[in-house]
């Protein structure tokens, strides 16, 4: 059973448009959800989390949305930036562990 | 910001050898590092979780036997995949919180696993 799940596996947009990341989680018991980015051949790197108590939290072109009566959240970037491109992680943290989605793979077109 | 350093970033090895991986923690100490393993467009999974001084943990269906683990230092853990078979053969990578628990991961770069 995947605790947490990323339902698209690519998303593609132009850039200076607004990309949306979405990612669904069944343990209501998570502390903090994050976002990490990778690049081909590196190790994820964070980008920006938010607590669970929490339904909002902005850093620059980057916004963390928490719906938690849908189990839901979602990562803003606006705008869209070529450099933008790389695989997006969800993860959830509780207990010491954090478990991660299977990665979105954005594309942003210039 | 807080580095971690994974070694060997690719290791080919023959079936049946063993393979050690390091992970250091650069500029901060941890006493805690996770091991995960990735395949192909999947998730991270986590496979262990290495202690400082004592024990790892490790995730249901992991053969601890098979992925020996040492956190001998504050900066350093490493992995050791005995006996490795084909079906070894993955993206392992650490990581490390540098201000504690909940705090963001760190990882390393990776380590790209090929037994044949």
């Amino acid at each position: 059973d995947q605790q947490v799940k990323q339902n698209s596996p690519s998303l593609s947009v132009q850039e200076g448009r607004i990309s949306i990341l979405n990612c669904d989680y069944t343990n209501s018991m998570f502390d903090y959800f994050l976002w990490y980015k990778k690049y081909p051949a590196e190790g994820p790197t964070f980008l920006i989390s938010i607590s669970s108590i929490k339904d909002k939290n902005e850093d620059g072109r980057f916004t963390v949305f928490l719906n938690k009566s849908a189990k839901h959240l979602s990562l803003h970037i606006v705008p869209s930036q070529p450099g933008d491109s790389a695989v997006y992680f969800c993860a959830a943290y509780n207990a010491g562990k954090s478990t991660f989605g299977d990665g979105t793979t954005l594309t942003v077109k210039p | 910001g807080a580095v971690v350093s994974q070694h060997p970033s690719r290791v080919i090895c023959k079936s049946g050898t063993s393979v050690k991986i390091e992970c250091r923690s650069l500029d901060f100490q941890a006493t805690t590092m996770f091991w995960y393993r990735q395949f192909p467009k999947k998730s991270l999974m986590l496979m262990a979780t290495s202690n400082e001084g004592s024990k790892a943990t490790y995730e249901q269906g992991v053969e601890k036997d098979k992925f020996l683990i040492n956190h001998a230092s504050l900066t350093l853990s490493t992995l050791t995949v005995t006996s490795a078979h084909p079906e070894d053969s993955s993206f392992y990578i650490c990581s490390a919180n540098e201000q504690g628990s909940g705090s963001p991961l760190h990882f390393g770069n990776g380590t790209r696993l090929t037994v044949t």
